[in-house]
This record gives structure tokens, C-alpha cells and sequence, in this order.
């Protein structure tokens, strides 16, 4: 699939574990962050996204957090299933403009 | 299915030849994106587009050109196709990046031998 050969950051975990994968974005004027995921094979899919006016926001079975003091990202996924197995992206958007900058992602495996 | 194709998925060019990558949409979304994906390096975007015939630069737009006469129709072009192209291309449809989320097509990828 397309994902296949990017030499990305691995986590692996057991399934029905949590996990927890993380991100550093670059600026500090960025107001708006999404977690996205990937399929091998397929575009990225939007998962859940926050505001900078927030630390926290959940969804199903998805948390993200952020602390902007380090300008770091997280993105929680309980009881891991072997469908999260994928590449998943953090993203970013600076202050008022239409463009998301994408990090580099981290390839999540399922270990049964 | 967020009513997005695009066209051609699979190509194999040779250096110096000329490619256009189709991006069709049926949502009529304002916004439509060219990134490019490439390992080490994720997605990183070409050129977007915020209207018919409103496009922008991205930080990668060297080499590519993009055109938007229609709506649902957003092309990138590479006017002469080199080793550094090969890569594979998603194209996105939004009402905006900061409005919510974008949808990905399912990708094209390209080799440039």
C-alpha cells in the first residue's frame, strides 16, 4: 500500500492495551490540530481534532491532548484492536490559514 | 465515501515527460489539496485551491502547476516529470482546513524512471 516502506517511528502494543502515541509540532501560532490515520493503501482519515483553546477532548474510544507550553500532542486510543493496526499523522494549522502541515507519523502495530 | 476520485492511481512515465493527475469531487467542497507522500518525510503539500481558477503555492510546489476550471476538478501537472517526482500523490476536499476535517482521496502513485 502507499504507507509501505516509510521508514516511520514504530509502537507496538499488545492488544487490548492502551496506547499512546505521540507528537512535537513546530509552531507556536498554530491554533488547530487533527489526528489523522492510514490504512495501508488507502489516504488519511480524519480521527478526532482540538482547539488550542483546549487541553483535552474525547471521542470514541480516542483521547487527545495537548500541551501547548511544550507544543506537544498526544493522541490515546484504549483497548487497542487489531483494526487501529495503521500510520497515524498529527497535523497542523497555523493561525487563520487553509493549509494543514502534516508530522512525519508513527506506524501503530498490534501484537495479538 | 467522501465522493472523491482520483485519476490516474497507477503510472509509470519516463524522466522529462509530462503527467496530470486528476482530482475529482462530487461534494462540492470549496477547498481542494495536492500532497505528496514520501518516506521520511510524510505528507507535505504541493499547491491548493480555494476557489475555481484561486490557487496557492504549498511548501513543494517546484516543479508542479495545478489548475482548477471547475469545481469538482482540480489537476496537477508535471510539466516535465523527474526522478524526484516518484512518489505517491493524495488529493483533499474541504471546507476549509480550519473548519474541520479534509477528505483524502485514495491516492496516485507515480514513478518517474
Amino acid at each position: 500500500g502507499e504507507s509501505v516502506g516509510l521508514h516511520l517511528p514504530t509502537l507496538s502494543v499488545q492488544e487490548g492495551d492502551n496506547s499512546i502515541i505521540n507528537c512535537a509540532y513546530s509552531n507556536s501560532a498554530s491554533d488547530y490540530f487533527i489526528w489523522y490515520k492510514q490504512e495501508s493503501g488507502k489516504g488519511p482519515q480524519f480521527i478526532i481534532d482540538i482547539r488550542s483553546n483546549m487541553d483535552k477532548r474525547q471521542g470514541q474510544r480516542v483521547t487527545v491532548l495537548l500541551n501547548k507550553t511544550v507544543k506537544h500532542l498526544s493522541l490515546q486510543i484504549a483497548a487497542t484492536q487489531p483494526g487501529d493496526s495503521a500510520v497515524y499523522f498529527c497535523a497542523e494549522i497555523y493561525q487563520g490559514a487553509q493549509k494543514l502541515v502534516f508530522g512525519q507519523g508513527t506506524r501503530l502495530t498490534i501484537n495479538p | 465515501d467522501a465522493g472523491i476520485t482520483q485519476s490516474p492511481r497507477h503510472k509509470v512515465t519516463e524522466t522529462g515527460t509530462p503527467v496530470t493527475l486528476r482530482c475529482h469531487q462530487t461534494e462540492n467542497h470549496r477547498y481542494m489539496y495536492w500532497y505528496r507522500q514520501d518516506p521520511g518525510h510524510g505528507l507535505r503539500l504541493i499547491h491548493y485551491s480555494y476557489g475555481v481558477k484561486d490557487t496557492d503555492k504549498g511548501e513543494v510546489s517546484d516543479g508542479y502547476s495545478v489548475s482548477r476550471s471547475k469545481t469538482e476538478d482540480f489537476l496537477l501537472t508535471l510539466e516535465s516529470a523527474t526522478s524526484s517526482q516518484t512518489s505517491v500523490y493524495f488529493c483533499a476536499i474541504g471546507a476549509g482546513a480550519s473548519t474541520g476535517e479534509l477528505f483524502f482521496g485514495e491516492g496516485s502513485r507515480l514513478t518517474v524512471l
